[in-house]
């Protein structure tokens, strides 16, 4: 049973214009989620978290935002560049719960076109 | 600050044999995950460690075991090898408990023939 969920597994977008990455989640004890973004051959790298106090977490170009009623979370990069490429992957965990490991969605890939 | 760090990098080993991974951790941070990751599968939990402890196991068999040492540097170990075992072994680091914000090494590229 998926708990995090990625129903896009890729998205294309025009350099300049919104990208906007989308995820579900199950468990309502999860209360922290975050954002990964991947390129081929290496690590996932941290891009953005979000606690379940917040609605809305913004850095720079990225915006997390979180909706607790519908289990849903988006990413939204603006303006898109070609480099922004690669594997988008949530992760969600239970902070308050405690000794509960991130839960990854499977990840979408997403292709800024110049 | 250095970041994690995986060794190694690519390993190539025939069905049956036994692989260990090392992965040394953030300074300061004393969670160690590790993952597996698949095409199509994305990351799958296998086990974290806090202060010399196995705190949570994913669902994997018994073949896949870790350890953590007195200075947070852990190994994860697979014996018998299986075909369906190549993937991208990724370790992550936390400064506390896994549900904080993690933060991965490269990965090592394991290849069963």
């Amino acid at each position: 049973d998926q708990q995090v969920k990625q129903n896009s597994p890729s998205l294309s977008v025009q350099e300049g214009r919104i990208s906007i990455l989308n995820c579900d989640y199950t468990n309502s004890m999860f209360d922290y989620f975050l954002w990964y973004k991947k390129y081929p051959a290496e690590g996932p790298t941290f891009l953005i978290s979000i606690s379940s106090i917040k609605d809305k977490n913004e850095d720079g170009r990225f915006t997390v935002f979180l909706n607790k009623s519908a289990k849903h979370l988006s990413l939204h990069i603006v303006p898109s560049q070609p480099g922004d490429s690669a594997v988008y992957f949530c992760a969600a965990s239970g902070r308050n719960s405690g000794n509960t490991p991130l839960v990854f969605g499977k990840g979408t890939r997403l292709s800024v076109i110049a | 600050k250095a970041g994690v760090t995986q060794t190694p990098r690519y390993l190539i080993k025939t069905r049956g044999q036994q692989v260990t991974l090392s992965c040394s951790p953030i300074s300061g941070h004393r969670s160690v995950s590790w993952y597996q990751q698949t095409p199509g599968q994305g990351l799958q939990f296998l086990f974290e460690y806090f202060s010399e402890t196995q705190r949570n196991k994913g669902n994997f068999p018994g073949r896949f075991s870790g350890r953590q040492f007195s200075n947070s540097r852990s190994e994860m170990n697979v014996s018998t090898l299986e075909l369906g075992d190549s993937a991208l072994y990724l370790c992550a680091s936390s400064l506390g408990a896994a549900e904080e914000t993690q933060y991965f090494g490269p990965g090592t590229r394991l290849l069963v023939l």
